[in-house]
């Protein structure tokens, strides 16, 4: 079965300054990998994803993810973030079909003025 | 397109009573979803369904039951609620079993239920 790992349960990073949240995951499987974004009081939403093909994705809000296998991880980075992304967030793993997802516990990052 | 709407956004219940929590969904989506969202537990999966008429367990199934009798609502039922059940709660869908780029999941805006 297929379980995700999300290290840091919060991370402050002051304005302009880049940021990664990391993300490892296990499975015996081939495996979609997606992060979320859940901003206050509101539901999630997709950031990016990766299905197959280039291990680097980019995603919106300038946001991008690599996925490494060997490593089991899909890191998510910005090199520059604004008070704006001050969230929380989820990475995400399916395998196969996507029958069912399994989200880690979250990282809630706040960016500082 | 509404997306993925859920009903009521807000409930306060007594222990023992029972409510049922609404979604739908207009993008024709195969398999939707019902989680509950706890401080730092993240999202966990309480039951889904792959199409109308099917509903299966997820991780967190106990105390609650479902029903999926048209493909664009999923319903989720408390029949006697606890504090433990206390949490937000959200409602998602996805295309399918295709894979490929139709796998993301839809998210509603949530339900926050307290359960005193």
């Amino acid at each position: 079965a297929q379980s995700v790992t999300q290290l840091d349960s919060q991370v402050p990073v002051f304005e302009e300054a880049p940021v990664e949240l990391r993300c490892n995951y296990s499975s015996s499987v081939s495996v979609y990998l997606f992060w979320y974004v859940q901003y206050p009081n509101q539901g999630l939403q997709l950031l990016l994803k990766y299905l197959s093909g280039s291990t680097l994705v980019k995603g919106i809000n300038g946001f991008e993810a690599e996925f490494n296998k060997s490593q089991t991880s899909f890191h998510l980075r910005k090199p520059s973030v604004h008070i704006s992304d001050t969230a929380e967030y989820f990475c995400a793993v399916s395998e196969n079909y996507g029958q069912n997802f399994v989200f880690g516990p979250g990282t809630r990052l706040s960016v500082l003025p | 397109n509404a997306g993925v709407t859920q009903t009521p956004k807000f409930r306060v219940l007594k222990t023992g009573q029972s409510m049922t929590l609404l979604c739908a969904q207009d993008m024709n989506h195969e398999y939707m979803y019902w989680y509950r969202q706890d401080p730092g537990m993240g999202l966990r999966l309480i039951h889904y369904s792959v199409g109308e008429g099917t509903t299966a367990k997820g991780e967190v199934p106990d105390g609650y039951n479902v029903s999926r009798l048209k493909k664009q609502n999923f319903l989720l039922g408390l029949e006697s609620a606890a504090p433990s059940q206390t949490s937000v709660y959200f409602c998602a869908s996805s295309y399918g079993a295709s894979g490929g780029a139709l796998n993301e999941q839809f998210f509603g805006p949530g339900t926050r239920l307290t359960v005193l």
